[in-house]
């Protein structure tokens, strides 16, 4: 099946840092989206993302599918960026592979 | 907020006993998935429904079960329960196949 690996799987910033987040993976896919799990729980959906680049406000999102990987972008960041990043992977049909994420820290 | 509703919130059971979490997708959704969160495995997909038929099984254990309903709403019953099965178990739901996912708020199951 599909492999993912994130990195770095920690980091803290202070805030106003910049930052960029790296998916890597094994196989060829369709379907590949972004989330973010806050301190809450949540998980919530960032970008839909198989190829190609989109942004969202401060947060912007690149994957080469050629070459397998995918770059979440965090620019200014903020304390309310804190929590866990995941990517997940799907190749047709197949359901989505999470990574083990990326856990940001943002320092005031 | 998702649009996706997760009942109840919080499950506080004993070993042995069967208990039901309940997903309503969002509206005009026909997939649901569910997965569940745990410390030491993170998120694994356990099971997927598209329009009441089941669509993909994960790693989900015989004594776990689902089914979607013609309102489109799903269950997830876990029996037997043993103290590992203690996770976050979430509901997701897509338009479609290869659709952004939208999560709902998850379900905290505790077995002592």
């Amino acid at each position: 099946g599909i492999q993912v690996e994130q990195s770095p799987p920690d980091l803290i910033l202070q805030e106003g840092a910049n930052s960029t987040l790296r998916c890597n993976f094994s196989d060829s896919v369709n379907n590949l989206q972004w989330f973010h799990q806050n301190p809450w729980g949540q998980l919530i959906n960032l970008f839909y993302i198989p190829s190609g680049t989109k942004q969202n406000g401060r947060l912007s999102a690149t994957t080469v599918a050629t070459e397998r990987y995918s770059l979440l972008y965090i620019s200014s960041s903020q304390t309310t960026d804190s929590g866990v990043y995941f990517c997940a992977l799907g190749e047709g049909n197949t359901p989505l592979v999470f990574g083990k994420g990326t856990r940001l820290s943002v320092i005031a | 907020d998702s649009g996706v509703t997760q009942t109840p919130k919080h499950l506080i059971t004993a070993t042995g006993q069967r208990v039901t979490l309940r997903c309503s997708p969002r509206s005009g959704d026909l997939s649901v998935y569910w997965y569940q969160q745990s410390l030491d495995q993170g998120l694994q997909f356990l099971i997927q429904y598209y329009n009441g038929e089941e669509r993909a099984k994960g790693n989900i254990l015989e004594r776990f079960s689902a089914q979607q309903f013609p309102d489109l709403h799903s269950e997830l019953n876990l029996s037997s329960l043993e103290l590992g099965d203690s996770a976050l178990y979430f509901c997701a739901s897509s338009v479609h196949f290869r659709d952004t996912q939208y999560f709902g708020p998850g379900t905290r199951l505790t077995v002592l």
